[in-house]
């Protein structure tokens, strides 16, 4: 079986563009969670996704946001880009919202220069 | 704040010894958790997940709970040096089915 699937793996973006990652889950996974990672700040869940629904959001600023389609395919979108937000974006996917074991994608390395 | 605390390491241990690797977490009501491994430049590789106190094998790897003392712990028997990772830690917020990771573990299998 396939694994999680995160497209592009590479981005350079400048500041105050702004940026969409996309996510596949494992088939049959439909909850969709997305953290951020930084050397200084570690892993941080930013949101959680299911049934095409925002169920969870970490304490990331409305920059920050996404959305699940009816497939599970999940997209998360950072407006108006800062130096900070230069992190590896990592997708996790998990059968289901009663089933706890999630499973990461290979990230996107975010750059904004 | 939930916190999940990890000495940072390095660990370093000779080839096929046993590393043990600790983790401490703050919230009492925690059930659930999770030890990842990560490799330089990759994405967290899910290794192990305990739910219960006591231990759990899985090969050459054992968990153990203890969520009177708030501490799990990652046993790997017979090291290699193709464990040389970071191991992360991580609690599972059931309400808001977020992973809290600590900062990670690196670990160095000498041969």
């Amino acid at each position: 079986k396939a694994g999680v699937t995160q497209t592009p793996r590479y981005l350079i973006k400048t500041r105050g563009q702004q940026v969409t990652l996309s996510c596949s889950p494992i088939s049959g996974h439909r909850s969709v969670s997305w953290y951020q990672q930084t050397p200084g700040q570690g892993l941080q869940f930013l949101f959680e996704y299911f049934s095409e629904t925002q169920r969870n959001k970490g304490n990331f600023p409305g920059r920050f946001s996404g959305r699940q389609f009816s497939n599970s395919r999940s997209e998360m979108n950072v407006s108006t880009l800062e130096l900070g937000d230069s992190a590896l974006y990592l997708c996790a996917s998990s059968l289901s919202r009663s089933t706890y074991e999630q499973y990461f994608g290979p990230g996107t390395r975010l750059t904004v220069t | 704040q939930k916190e999940v605390e990890q000495n940072s390491g390095p660990l370093s241990v000779p080839e096929g010894a046993i590393a043990s690797l600790n983790c401490t977490y703050s919230d009492r009501g925690s059930q659930s958790f999770f030890w990842y491994r990560q490799y330089s430049g990759k994405s967290p590789e899910l290794i192990m997940s305990i739910y219960s106190n006591g231990d759990k094998e899985d090969g050459r790897f054992t968990a153990q709970l203890n969520k009177a003392s708030q501490y799990v712990s990652l046993l790997i028997r017979d090291s290699q040096p193709s464990d040389s990772a970071t191991y992360l830690c991580a609690v599972l917020d059931t309400g808001r089915r977020a992973l809290t990771f600590g900062s990670g573990t690196r670990l160095q299998v000498q041969p």
